[in-house]
């Protein structure tokens, strides 16, 4: 069982250019949400979802959206990158009150 | 929101056990206190978590306080593979989730 995976492992990309990470679960979890943590700090909520066909705005949601075609995937889109997105990205998905997280995406934005 | 204080940094030596505290005085009737631990770069990972009572797993155990205003994580007998950043995290039911919010943690260094 992989539990969560995320891709790209790291990316580079250009100030105003549109991005996707994507996020996959295979737990059957109905809720997923998307973190980012800047350097020495906690992680931070950008959206969520409880269940598949809706999604919810977290802590720091601008510059951000997500859809939820289905339980297992929760695509995070950037869609016109600044340097301030620059950030280390977490998927999670819970079962209950508990989360389990990815792996995590490193994005730097120049 | 309900948040979380912590120390920023903690030593231990190898083997010996380790107590990490938490203090949460803004805390719910219905917030569930969650730990979690991450190593450099990967994600967090759930160590234990509990409501009122004191609760034991094979990774830790949580001591919760009669108020539940503060807990204790405690690691039993503390090894290298154990050094990473703690976080003592409320979790509060949310429009139909539970919402995590993050402190910045006690980073623990283990020494040999």
């Amino acid at each position: 069982i992989a539990g969560i995976t995320q891709a790209p492992t790291s990316q580079i990309l250009a100030a105003g250019r549109r991005m996707t990470l994507r996020c996959t679960q295979d737990m059957r979890h109905n809720a997923m949400y998307w973190y980012r943590q800047d350097l020495g700090l906690g992680l931070r909520l950008i959206h969520y979802s409880n269940t598949a066909g809706t999604t919810g705005k977290g802590e720091v949601p601008d510059g951000y959206s997500v859809s939820r075609a289905n339980t297992d995937d929760f695509p995070l889109t950037l869609a016109s990158a600044v340097p301030s997105q620059t950030s280390v990205y977490f998927c999670a998905s819970s079962l209950g009150d508990t989360q389990y997280f990815g792996p995590g995406t490193r994005l730097t934005v120049l | 929101d309900a948040k979380t204080t912590q120390p920023n940094s903690m030593e231990s030596n190898e083997e010996e056990p380790v107590h990490l505290p938490c203090n949460h005085s803004t805390i719910s009737g219905t917030d569930y206190i969650h730990w979690y631990r991450q190593l450099p770069s990967q994600g967090p990972e759930y160590v234990i978590h509990g409501l009122t009572s004191n609760v034991n797993n094979r990774m830790a155990s949580l001591a919760i306080a009669e108020d539940r205003k503060s807990s204790t994580l405690i690691l039993h007998r503390a090894t290298l593979r154990d050094a990473a950043v703690y976080y003592c995290i409320l979790s509060r039911p949310s429009s139909g989730t539970y919402k995590y919010i993050f402190g910045t943690g006690t980073r623990l260094k283990v020494l040999a």
